[in-house]
């Protein structure tokens, strides 16, 4: 969905590093989700954020941490990146009043 | 959903027959669920969604089915085309009041010409 942009699309880099991974939306969505998705496997919910001043921990938020700088953008960071952190992460975004997540085209994280 | 981390199952179908898909979820206090489709290098995107309350809804060319009774979701996909092969999320919103929704597994469907 181009109102869901992350970037960078693609990153390779070194054990130990720091990254931060950005989404950013203009659907004008309170909501907004960080997911991890491993080859051939479904969907994992990272961290996510029901408003500007709320952040919650999903299911695999170890490793990981987040911040919501405003409304439109949500930041994911691997303070120190380790190989099996190798994946698929997406973005995803929702409204107050609906269930449905419209999803970002996704960034392709590789740890060496 | 399903346990999320399982290794996808495939399901393959010859073009223009009917694929049914189907997933089991967890918490009987689930009030929301939903089907996304998710190709090749791309973001999961929605195909249709349904309320505890509804036991079938139907869109173009797919209908999905809730039974409450075994906690069971399917997705039926008509007269199957090949743009139609993806892999395929249920997702269910577990019914508390911060709406985060669970992934299934997901399941892997090949569409044969």
């Amino acid at each position: 969905d181009a109102d869901v942009t992350q970037t960078p699309r693609n990153r390779i880099t070194k054990t130990g590093k720091r990254i931060m991974l950005e989404c950013s939306q203009t659907k004008g969505h309170d909501r907004m989700y960080w997911y991890r998705q491993d080859p051939g496997l479904g969907l994992q919910l990272i961290y996510y954020s029901f408003d500007v001043k709320d952040i919650n921990k999903g299911e695999i938020s170890d490793g990981y941490s987040v911040s919501r700088q405003a409304q439109a953008k949500f930041s994911l960071s691997l303070e120190s990146a380790i190989p099996n952190q190798t994946a698929l992460y997406f973005c995803a975004t929702s409204d107050l009043h609906h269930n449905e997540q419209f999803f970002g085209p996704g960034t392709r994280l590789t740890v060496l | 959903g399903e346990s999320v981390g399982l290794h996808l199952p495939t399901l393959s179908v010859q073009e223009g027959d009917n694929s049914i898909i189907n997933c089991a979820y967890s918490n009987s206090a689930s009030d929301y669920f939903i089907w996304y489709k998710q190709e090749s290098g791309k973001g999961p995107q929605f195909i249709i969604d349904i309320r505890s309350n509804m036991d079938k809804r139907q869109g173009q060319r797919v209908t999905v089915l809730l039974n409450k009774t075994v906690k069971h979701l399917s997705l039926q996909i008509a007269a199957t085309q090949p743009g139609d092969s993806a892999v395929y999320f249920c997702a269910e919103n577990k019914g508390t009041g911060r709406r985060a929704l669970t992934f299934g597994s997901g399941t892997r469907l090949q569409v044969q010409p």
